[in-house]
C-alpha cells in the first residue's frame, strides 16, 4: 500500500520557521512530481509548490515565495518544506501530494503568538 | 495568477446525474491545463478522482468521468450515490507558472 507521511508541524510564532517532511513508501518516489496543498480552517484547498521528479523545477504559489522552499531527495523517498517569515495566514493542514494521486493524512501548522 | 471557478454547490438526486464544471480566468480549459478533479469528505483528506481530464485511477468509481466541455472542464457524475456527497475541488496547471486550486464544489445528494 502506498504510503506518504507527512511530520513537522505545530505550532510556531509569526516570524517563526517550521520545516515540514513527507516521506513515501512502496512506490517509485522519483517517478513523480511532488507537491505541498494546504487548507486553512473551514476553507479550500490551496496548491503551495510543487517539484520535478529530479528537483530541477520547482514552482512557487505567489504569497510563499521567496518565503517557502520546497526540495526533495530521491535516495530517502522525501519531500521536504521549508517554511520561514510564518505569518497567520500560514496556519493550516499541510498535505503532500503525488501526480500518481496520493495524498498522505496532512501535518498541522499553527502559527500564532 | 489565475482565478479558476467552480459553483460553489450542486444538488442531484439518488441516481441521477449532475456535471461539475472548472473555468479559468484565463481563457478556455484545455487538456493542456491537465485537469485534476478531487473528492473531499468532511474530515478527510482529500482523494483524487480523475487525472488530465479524463484519466481515472484503480479507485476511481466508474461513475465518475472527467471531460472538457464548452471551454471547461467537466466532472460527470451518472448515477449519484449517497456516499457521494462530498467537496469537489479542479486543479489546473499553468505552464512554467505552477498550479491553481478550483474554490470547490459542494455537492449534496437529496
Amino acid at each position: 500500500e502506498v504510503q506518504l507521511v507527512e511530520s513537522g508541524g505545530g505550532l510556531v510564532q509569526p516570524g517563526g520557521s517550521l520545516r515540514l517532511s513527507c516521506a513515501g513508501s512502496t512506490f517509485t518516489f522519483s517517478s513523480y512530481w511532488m507537491s505541498w496543498v494546504r487548507q486553512a480552517p473551514g476553507k479550500g484547498l490551496e496548491w503551495v509548490a510543487n517539484i520535478k521528479r529530479d528537483g530541477s523545477e520547482k514552482y512557487y504559489v505567489d504569497s510563499v515565495k521567496g518565503r517557502f522552499t520546497i526540495s526533495r531527495d530521491n535516495t530517502k523517498n522525501s519531500l521536504y518544506l521549508q517554511m520561514n517569515s510564518l505569518r497567520a495566514e500560514d496556519t493550516a493542514m499541510y498535505y503532500c501530494v503525488t501526480t500518481g494521486g496520493y495524498w498522505g493524512q496532512g501535518t498541522l501548522v499553527t502559527v500564532s503568538s | 495568477q489565475a482565478v479558476v471557478t467552480q459553483e460553489p454547490s450542486l444538488t442531484v438526486s439518488p441516481g441521477g446525474t449532475v456535471t461539475l464544471t472548472c473555468g479559468s480566468s484565463t481563457g478556455a480549459v484545455t487538456s493542456g491545463h491537465y485537469p485534476y478533479w478531487f473528492q473531499q469528505k468532511p474530515g478527510q483528506a482529500p482523494t483524487t478522482l480523475i487525472y488530465d481530464t479524463s484519466n481515472k485511477y484503480s479507485w476511481t468509481p466508474a461513475r465518475f468521468s472527467g471531460s472538457l466541455l464548452g471551454g471547461k472542464a467537466a466532472l460527470t457524475l451518472s448515477g449519484a450515490q449517497p456516499e457521494d456527497e462530498a467537496e469537489y475541488y479542479c486543479l489546473l496547471s499553468y505552464s512554467g507558472v505552477g498550479e491553481v486550486f478550483g474554490g470547490g464544489t459542494k455537492l449534496t445528494v437529496l
